[in-house]
């Protein structure tokens, strides 16, 4: 079936430094990806979202290109903040389905 | 700009016994989700409604778990007969479905925290 593998966390960087988090995916078709980002004491909410090959998702800086050939959606941003500290998912949606695929998540920290 | 809702956000149950949940979605969204997350994990989807109809479940959805959405607003999740095993947080989520294709943003709640003891 559908699947996302996420980068293992925990990440830890320090703040104005550059973020990856790796995502791969295992879909049949052609799903449209996302990324979720899940505040501390907060519910989960749309970061950015992809719904076709070479589509690039952005929001606050991150951002992250949908590539078919590698099954591949990496977020990626330039200068992160204390304030991105948070939890990250990864997530598809084929077509024809109204589930969301979650990967594991990733927890990301930002220090001063 | 009124979110998506759950209640109780906790709920302390022992094995055996039965639990609902409660989620309001934002008022106009015709579609509903339910999804659990467990520690560590990412969510999984447990079930979805478009109006009143429930559309599609997972086989993670056992005999001892029922939705509704009987007027097409709010929804229900009830869990029999608990088991230690159902301990997780679940999350409610709605969208206003406008195409065939689904890629509208689904919006999640704050979760039910359930423990079983």
């Amino acid at each position: 079936g559908d699947s996302v593998t996420q980068m293992e966390g925990p990440v830890t960087l320090s703040e104005e430094a550059f973020l990856t988090i790796n995502c791969t995916y295992t879909a049949t078709g052609y799903p449209s990806l996302f990324w979720y980002v899940q505040y501390p004491g907060e519910g989960l909410q749309l970061l950015l979202k992809a719904t076709k090959a070479d589509d690039k998702g952005s929001n606050k800086g991150f951002e992250a290109t949908y590539r078919k050939e590698t099954t591949s959606f990496h977020l990626e941003k330039g200068s992160v903040q204390v304030s991105d500290s948070a939890v990250y998912f990864c997530a598809l949606i084929q077509g024809g389905s109204e589930k969301l695929v979650f990967g594991k998540g990733t927890k990301l920290t930002v220090n001063p | 700009d009124t979110g998506v809702s759950q209640n109780p956000r906790h709920k302390i149950t022992k094995r055996g016994q039965n639990v609902t949940f409660r989620c309001d979605p934002i008022s106009e969204h015709n579609r509903l989700y339910w999804y659990r997350q467990t520690l560590g994990q990412g969510p999984e989807f447990l079930t979805y409604f478009q109006n009143e109809a429930q559309l599609e479940k997972s086989r993670l959805l056992s005999d001892r778990f029922s939705a509704e959405r009987p007027k097409g607003s709010f929804s229900t999740l009830e869990i029999q007969r608990t088991e230690q095993g159902d301990s997780a947080m679940y999350l409610c989520a709605s969208s206003l479905g406008t195409g065939v294709r689904s890629t509208d943003t689904q919006y999640f709640g704050p979760g039910t925290r359930l423990t079983v003891l």
